[in-house]
């Protein structure tokens, strides 16, 4: 199996900043998708870039892959105190989902 | 249309009883997953089947945990004997295909609370 890992742990911003969550992981993928959670809306799919696009963008959300590096970026501009939430990177290959402990971002108002 | 349910929403149990947790995937959807959650934790996978293939167990915690998947549709999470350390959120989770993108569709969880 594997998993990405989140970093920063936990972002703190004002409504109306550029939120930038990181990931890393270590094996070959097939596509790596984007994952939020919030107590209103649950766990709910946000985007999902695969391994031979280097960037996707929805709404104000915008990925970046790169594989030679192992690495994932998502930039959500504009925040908004609705977009306080725990987001989760999924590397996924031809194998079950692993999610790792996320990034909690706090937008304040 | 209509997404993943589970059920119940709630359950608080006795320590020592038996509980049972059941998942409704989306219609079609061949892949289905349970995970848990404890407080201000991330998720942990428990068991994951895929179509007719033997399911994967390899996240379960004990033998106190199976589940089980009737006509590649409904789940039940079957947990015996609960510890206090059993109570989380579990959350059933459903994909298309395995391995096609697989983007998962979560339902809203079961929340245990073992007394």
């Amino acid at each position: 199996s594997q998993q990405g890992e989140e970093d920063p742990q936990a972002l703190s911003i004002q409504e109306g900043e550029n939120a930038t969550m990181n990931c890393s992981y270590k094996t070959s993928i097939n596509n790596l998708q984007w994952y939020r959670q919030n107590s209103g809306r649950g766990l709910v799919h946000l985007i999902l870039i695969r391994s031979n696009e280097r960037e996707k963008h929805s709404g104000r959300l915008r990925v970046t892959l790169d594989t030679s590096k192992k690495s994932s970026s998502l930039l959500i501009t504009a925040s908004r105190a609705a977009d306080t939430a725990s987001y989760f990177c999924v590397p996924s290959g031809f194998q079950k989902l692993v999610f790792g402990t996320g990034t909690r971002l706090l937008v304040s108002p | 249309g209509a997404g993943v349910s589970q059920s119940p929403s709630n359950k608080v149990t006795e320590k020592g009883k038996d509980v049972e947790l059941r998942c409704d995937p989306i219609s079609g959807h061949t892949a289905l997953y349970w995970y848990r959650q404890s407080l201000g934790q991330g998720l942990e996978f428990l068991i994951y089947f895929q179509g007719n293939s033997a399911p994967d167990k390899s996240g379960l915690p004990s033998d106190r945990f199976s589940a089980e998947r009737t006509g590649g549709s409904v789940s039940t999470l079957t947990i015996q004997r609960t510890q206090q350390e059993d109570s989380a959120v579990y959350l059933c989770a459903s994909s298309l295909v395995q391995g096609a993108g697989n983007e998962q569709f979560f339902g809203p969880g079961t929340r245990l609370t073992v007394l």
